[in-house]
């Protein structure tokens, strides 16, 4: 079945440092999300790539597609304290998510 | 718009006892509630896929009488946790996922409940 691997599974950067994290699927996918999770709450809808190559921005947060779609990125730019949390991505089977392990992120001051 | 309100959010009990979680999405109809396991810092592992009027469709290893859900409508599904033991101890997270525009269901994002955290001494 269809795999989402996603590294770094932690991140401890200074404030004001970049932060990337990288999602790989085993198969191609018809599109993939991009999740939140703050420590000791559910996770959070961050935004959808859907087209080969895609790229979105939101704020300091770059999202990138593949042009296989087979892979993904997350970058932050100048993370913030506020940044602190598990980045999910999740790989669209068709009709159920396949969730990556997470990179936990933590920022110190 | 798009709020998912699980319940509760705490659950201690006894070994043996059935414990059940509601998870309503408040302002949307949601066809389709999934059903998630988390465990300390691990990712969330999909249990079941709950369609509304329809039998839930189970991964594998996920065991369907142990785990009873039931999706009675489109704004609400349960998942009961029948003669729960420690192992089964862990936050139980449900999502639901509606149509946006006219878009491919599949493709539409999750809205994520806040979760219940299960301890079973």
């Amino acid at each position: 079945g269809q795999q989402v691997m996603q590294i770094p599974q932690y991140q401890h950067v200074q404030e004001g440092e970049d932060f990337t994290t990288y999602c790989n699927s085993s198969t191609t996918l018809s599109n993939i999300q991009w999740y939140k999770q703050r420590p000791g709450g559910h996770p959070v809808f961050l935004i959808q790539l859907v087209k080969s190559g895609e790229v979105k921005k939101q704020k300091r947060l770059t999202f990138q597609f593949g042009e296989a779609k087979k892979n993904s990125s997350l970058h932050i730019t100048a993370t913030q304290t506020t940044d602190v949390g598990t980045y999910f991505c999740a790989g669209n089977s068709g009709y159920a998510l396949n969730f990556g392990k997470g990179t936990s992120l933590l920022v110190t001051p | 718009g798009a709020v998912v309100s699980q319940h509760p959010s705490w659950v201690i009990c006894k070994s043996g006892t059935s414990v059940k979680i509601e998870c309503r999405s408040l302002d949307f109809q949601a066809t389709t509630m999934f059903w998630y396991r988390q465990f300390p810092k691990q990712s969330l592992m999909l249990m079941a896929t709950s369609n509304e009027g329809s039998k839930a469709t189970y991964e594998q290893g996920v065991e369907k009488d142990k785990f009873l859900i039931n999706h009675a409508s489109l704004t609400l599904s349960t998942l009961t946790v029948t003669s729960a033991h420690p192992e089964d101890s862990s936050f139980y997270i449900c999502s639901a996922r509606t149509r946006v525009g006219t878009g491919v269901l599949a493709n539409q994002p999750q809205h994520f409940g806040d979760g219940t955290r299960l301890s079973i001494l």
